[in-house]
């Protein structure tokens, strides 16, 4: 069954640390993965996509990298900020017409002053 | 940039109504999405249209109904609504698939069916 899942499921960290998230899949066949912000009340946005060949993607102080052999991706945030503070999901298509995306439940990051 | 509207943030309904959440976006987007949003879940996949009066039933189509009739409007339809429907409903568009192509979401309407 193709399955997205995210560790933690929540976290709190104090405001100027840097923090790791998780996520593995299962998805078969792979063509991208994407992380996702969502803000409280808000729609997600997009923070970075990966294909197959790429293993790192930077956009300002997130980096996401991608292990295609163990289907697992992490994102990293740096020198965390309050306005870091949303639900971080992580999103996996099967191929490249992006009809079908398998969407983790997300991780709740908090970012205490 | 990217605009998608939501014509509603917050609806709440009564049982058995007809239940209209519409979407725009000013893009020129061809596929257009309606996903619902539960705690602890990820987002599911309702109906897409790849683009005018095309649609095609997402992974929990059942007690829904959608409409395209124009290009920049994508309409998701409660025709009688239950409980068990109360949830956050985001719309999204996006250019012709590709591996590249990101979706562009709205605000997300949250619907109460009481």
């Amino acid at each position: 069954k193709n399955q997205v899942e995210q560790s933690p499921q929540s976290l709190i960290i104090l405001e100027g640390k840097n923090c790791t998230l998780q996520c593995n899949y299962t998805v078969s066949p792979f063509s991208n993965l994407r992380w996702y912000k969502q803000d409280t009340g808000r729609g997600p946005v997009s923070l970075t996509i990966m294909t197959f060949s790429e293993n790192t993607k930077s956009n300002g102080r997130y980096t996401a990298t991608l292990d295609a052999d163990t289907k697992q991706s992490s994102l990293h945030i740096t020198a965390s900020q309050l306005s870091d503070s949303a639900s971080y999901i992580c999103v996996v298509s099967g191929d490249d017409s992006n009809y079908q995306l398998i969407w983790g439940a997300g991780t709740k990051l908090i970012i205490k002053p | 940039d990217v605009k998608v509207t939501q014509s509603s943030r917050y609806l709440v309904k009564r049982t058995g109504e007809k239940v209209f959440l519409e979407c725009v976006q000013d893009m020129d987007h061809e596929n257009m999405f309606w996903y619902r949003q539960d705690p602890g879940l990820g987002l599911r996949l309702i109906y897409f249209s790849y683009d005018v009066k095309m649609k095609e039933k997402g992974d929990i189509p059942e007690g829904y109904s959608v409409s395209r009739e124009k290009k920049e409007r994508f309409s998701l339809i409660l025709e009688s609504a239950s409980t068990n429907q109360t949830s956050m409903y985001l719309c999204a568009s996006r250019r012709t698939p590709g591996s590249k192509n990101i979706q562009y979401f709205g605000a997300g309407t949250r619907l109460s069916v009481l």
